[in-house]
């Protein structure tokens, strides 16, 4: 079973400040996909990448896949309370939409 | 919208009885999907992968006669909670692909077994 280790695993800042997760993992992924989860919903996709070093930009979040597509960041600046939920990654094995779920990373934006 | 529709939203029931989950993929034809259970403040583990015109494919650790899922047509997954006791109240949510890299999740039904 792959793993996708997240961190940080909690993260509790105030509106405005800037954050960054950390998704690694020990295996090779063809893609690599970011969601938020509110609670009671289901996950919301937000970018997937593909290409290892690839940089995709969605608004104050900038995302990025590791040169070796083992890992990838989500950095979001400025927080807003909006921005308040669970943040998952999820890698993917060639063309089959089978998806792992990274251990997630809860984020409070405290107004 | 919702381009995946989940059923019901919220389900109470008494332990020993069997829930069925729906799955609806509602304006694409989805011959795969996927069915994931999720505990409070943790991620989503995948169950299984839901065929349409064969067998579920179970992921392990997870108990087939337990969990019986059934692909009846390429718009509708359905997962059946069989003889649920407590500890088989969690959050369960489905998935669709609808094209490569692109998956949409249901809203989860919220399974409460007392």
């Amino acid at each position: 079973t792959q793993l996708l280790e997240q961190s940080p695993q909690f993260l509790s800042i105030q509106e405005g400040e800037n954050l960054t997760v950390y998704c690694n993992s020990s295996s090779v992924f063809s893609s690599l996909q970011w969601y938020r989860q509110e609670p009671g919903e289901g996950p919301v996709l937000l970018v997937t990448v593909v290409t290892g070093g690839e940089v995709k930009k969605l608004k104050r979040l900038t995302f990025q896949f590791g040169d070796a597509r083992k890992d990838s960041s989500l950095h979001i600046t400025a927080a807003q309370p909006g921005d308040t939920g669970l943040y998952l990654c999820a890698g993917a094995e060639g063309g089959y939409q089978k998806v792992t779920f990274g251990t997630g990373t809860k984020l409070q934006v405290i107004p | 919208g919702a381009v995946v529709s989940q059923h019901p939203s919220w389900v109470i029931c008494k332990s020993g009885t069997s829930v069925k989950i729906e799955c609806r993929s509602l304006d694409f034809q989805a011959t795969t999907m996927f069915w994931y259970r999720q505990f409070p403040k943790q991620s989503l583990m995948l169950m299984a992968t839901s065929n349409e015109g064969s067998k579920a494919t179970y992921e392990q650790g997870v108990e087939k006669d337990k969990f019986l899922i059934n692909h009846a047509s390429l718009t509708l997954s359905t997962l059946t909670v069989t003889s649920a006791h407590p500890e088989d109240s969690s959050f369960y949510i489905c998935s669709a692909p609808r094209a490569k890299n692109i998956q949409y999740f249901g809203a989860g039904t919220r399974l409460s077994v007392l």
